[in-house]
């Protein structure tokens, strides 16, 4: 079975500064996807980015990006120019990809929860 | 896109009591699903709710305690059965849409007394 590590429990970082938090997965299958979500004290999960484990350049969606290394099974996500509302729990999940079956849902890691300083 | 109404958002609900929540999508998908989030904790899956049959549970969750029903492609509900306090819990759905784009819900928070 996949698993999702995130070993960070707690990140924090300076407004505009940046930062980057990690996570790790396991899986015996070449085609899945990965994801960030964020979720803030409402509770609402927020897709942040996601990367499909095909693709070989890393996904970038405006000041979030990750840095996947497939063979190191690694999926980091890093944060530019923080902002006060970046401030949130962070997840990495993962998902096997339609060849390997698709009818799986996500396998989140345990989370990040992100501090901004002001 | 996908937008999922949960109902309820929000309830305080007695031991030993059942409380059913409506996932409903504004668009059809194939593919629905229920998380369950503990307080402090991350998203668990539950199950895949299948359209015209039993859904499929993870390990760790039977059907006598979390029946799902999936009518059509656009509804679901899960059941939380013979609530106990550690039933106190955030349920989440969430959608796969044709464009393999993942979409949750707002959640229902429920609280077991």
């Amino acid at each position: 079975a996949q698993t999702v590590t995130q070993s960070q429990p707690e990140m924090s970082v300076q407004e505009a500064e940046t930062v980057t938090l990690s996570c790790t997965y396991d899986t015996s299958e070449s085609d899945y996807y990965l994801f960030w979500y964020k979720q803030p004290p409402s509770r609402q999960m927020i897709l942040v980015i996601r990367q499909e484990a095909y693709k070989q350049q890393n996904a970038t969606e405006n000041r979030f990006s990750v840095n996947f290394q497939k063979a190191a099974k690694s999926f980091s996500l890093k944060i530019s120019d923080s902002q006060l509302g970046d401030a949130a729990m962070y997840f990495c999940a993962y998902r096997r990809g339609s060849a390997g079956g698709g009818a799986d849902g996500l396998t989140f890691g345990k989370g990040t929860h992100l501090i901004i300083q002001p | 896109s996908a937008v999922i109404s949960q109902k309820p958002s929000r309830d305080i609900c007695q031991r030993g009591t059942s409380l059913t929540i409506q996932c409903q999508v504004d668009s059809q998908v194939t593919m629905m699903f229920w998380y369950r989030q503990q307080p402090g904790q991350s998203l668990t899956l539950i199950a895949t709710a299948n359209q015209g049959s039993e859904a499929t549970y993870e390990s760790g969750f039977v059907i006598d305690k979390f029946p799902i029903s999936r009518p059509n492609l656009t509804f679901s509900t899960l059941t939380v059965s013979n609530m106990s306090p550690e039933d106190s819990s955030i349920y989440l759905c969430s959608v796969i849409t044709s464009g393999n784009t993942i979409y949750f819900g707002e959640g229902s928070w429920l609280t077991v007394v």
